[in-house]
């Protein structure tokens, strides 16, 4: 079955400070995305990456970045954090590139409070 | 039923008993993709119906979905108190290339009393 791990599982920052959010995935997906929920509501894509170098802009990407150095990691970086991103993250990985109907895989979230 | 901006939307029912949630989407999708998300992890796939499907069933879960009014259900029978979860529809807008990125849902609570 697939696996992505997620680190930290929690964290708690100062505003402004940097964070720093990792995902890792070991099912050579091309595919990696990072999602927000807040409570109550659906997933919102921040980032996703459709492989090794490659980063996108997702629907609500303002104050995030995003690395993806491999195939298997991808990070979320929050250079001055906020408040307002105060939010469960997902990262999930999707079974293969250049096919609709791409199943994803999540992660177990990482809990971020930003005080 | 789920879309938008809807707040999350909560179902109780007795164990044993069926449920069924609905939701509407907005625009063009290839599919529609159903997800169940359990207390402290990650949303994980259910089910997955494409546009030219009418129904698509697997074990005690039936999905429809009917394009012309741009909506899909997910029901569940016999319901089991695990069966507890937020469950959120998901559409791909996926208009060719290398991915079609996934849209949810708000969710649907659903608690299973037993």
């Amino acid at each position: 079955e697939a696996a992505v791990t997620q680190s930290p599982r929690n964290k708690v920052a100062v505003t402004g400070g940097k964070v720093t959010l990792s995902c890792n995935q070991t099912n050579n997906h091309n595919n990696m995305y990072w999602y927000r929920q807040d409570t109550g509501h659906g997933l919102r894509l921040i980032h996703y990456s459709y492989g090794a170098g490659s980063t996108e802009k997702g629907d609500i990407p303002d104050g995030y970045k995003a690395s993806r150095p491999s195939q298997e990691n991808f990070s979320l970086i929050l250079e001055l954090a906020t408040p307002s991103q105060t939010s469960v993250y997902f990262c999930a990985s999707g079974e293969t590139g250049g096919a609709p109907a791409e199943t994803l895989y999540f992660g177990s979230g990482t809990r971020l409070t930003v005080l | 039923s789920q879309w938008g901006e809807e707040n999350l939307q909560a179902l109780s029912i007795q164990e044993g008993e069926d449920v069924t949630m609905n939701c509407s989407y907005k625009t063009y999708t290839t599919v529609v993709q159903w997800y169940r998300q359990k207390s402290g992890k990650g949303p994980a796939q259910l089910i997955l119906i494409r546009s030219n499907e009418r129904e698509k069933r697997s074990g005690r879960l039936r999905a429809t979905l009917d394009t012309s009014s741009q909506s899909s259900s997910l029901s569940i029978t016999g319901t089991l108190a695990t069966d507890t979860a937020v469950y959120f529809c998901a559409t791909d807008a996926w208009t060719g290339g290398l991915s079609g990125k996934l849209t949810f849902g708000e969710g649907t609570q659903v608690t299973v009393i037993s």
